[in-house]
């Protein structure tokens, strides 16, 4: 069962448009949830993570939207380019098991010039 | 800061022989370090958690047996994949938890070491 659910599976969008990630979780415990970007052949980074009590957080041109009563979070990335090609996670995390991540399947993000 | 480092980056090695990989916080101490496999076009999946000083946890359907981990001081934890075959390809990634930082939730991650197997 697919605790962290993530769509689309890949995104093409144009230079300068919206970028629009979204996930869904089943578990009520989680209270992290982080979006990590990741390039070929590299480890993930951490993009912008935020906790349930608040709905929204923005960093640059990363923006989450936290919609606790829908399990529902979501990615925007502003003004996209082609440098932001690139794979993005979703993941989950809640107290105990030393926090370990619950990830999404992946979005493979295209940018076109 | 927050700087996590693997060695090696890539290895090669023939089937039925055993690799290490090594992962090193560089500026902070780690409680928690997590080993992860990724297949290509695929998303990661946990191998094992290991804390200092303690027996690593292992994910169901993970052999621990084949995925030794040792996480003998608070920067350094090894995984060795024993008697590898082709199908153990892949590429291995770990990740660390600051220990003065805990309640950040962060997890850092290092570049990742890609291992073939022929």
């Amino acid at each position: 069962q697919q605790q962290v659910k993530q769509s689309p599976q890949s995104l093409i969008v144009q230079k300068g448009g919206i970028s629009i990630i979204n996930c869904a979780y089943e578990n009520t415990a989680f209270d992290y949830f982080p979006w990590y970007q990741q390039f070929p052949g590299k480890g993930p980074a951490l993009l912008i993570a935020i906790r349930p009590d608040v709905s929204e957080k923005k960093e640059g041109r990363f923006t989450i939207s936290f919609n606790k009563s829908a399990k529902q979070f979501s990615l925007h990335i502003m003004d996209s380019q082609p440098g932001d090609s690139a794979t993005y996670f979703c993941a989950a995390s809640r107290g105990g098991n030393n926090r370990k991540l619950i990830w999404g399947l992946g979005t493979s993000l295209a940018v076109n010039p | 800061g927050a700087v996590v480092s693997q060695h090696p980056s890539w290895v090669i090695c023939k089937s039925g022989t055993s690799v290490k990989i090594e992962c090193r916080s560089l500026d902070f101490q780690a409680t928690t370090m997590f080993w992860y496999r990724q297949f290509p076009k695929q998303s990661l999946m946990l191998m094992a958690t290991s804390n200092e000083g303690s027996k690593a946890t292992y994910e169901q359907g993970v052999e621990k047996d084949k995925f030794l981990i040792n996480h003998a001081s608070l920067t350094l934890s090894t995984l060795t994949v024993t008697s590898a075959h082709p199908e153990d390809s892949s590429f291995y990634i770990c990740s660390a938890r600051d220990l003065e930082r805990l309640s950040s939730y962060e997890q850092y991650f290092g570049p990742g070491t890609r291992l073939t197997v022929t």
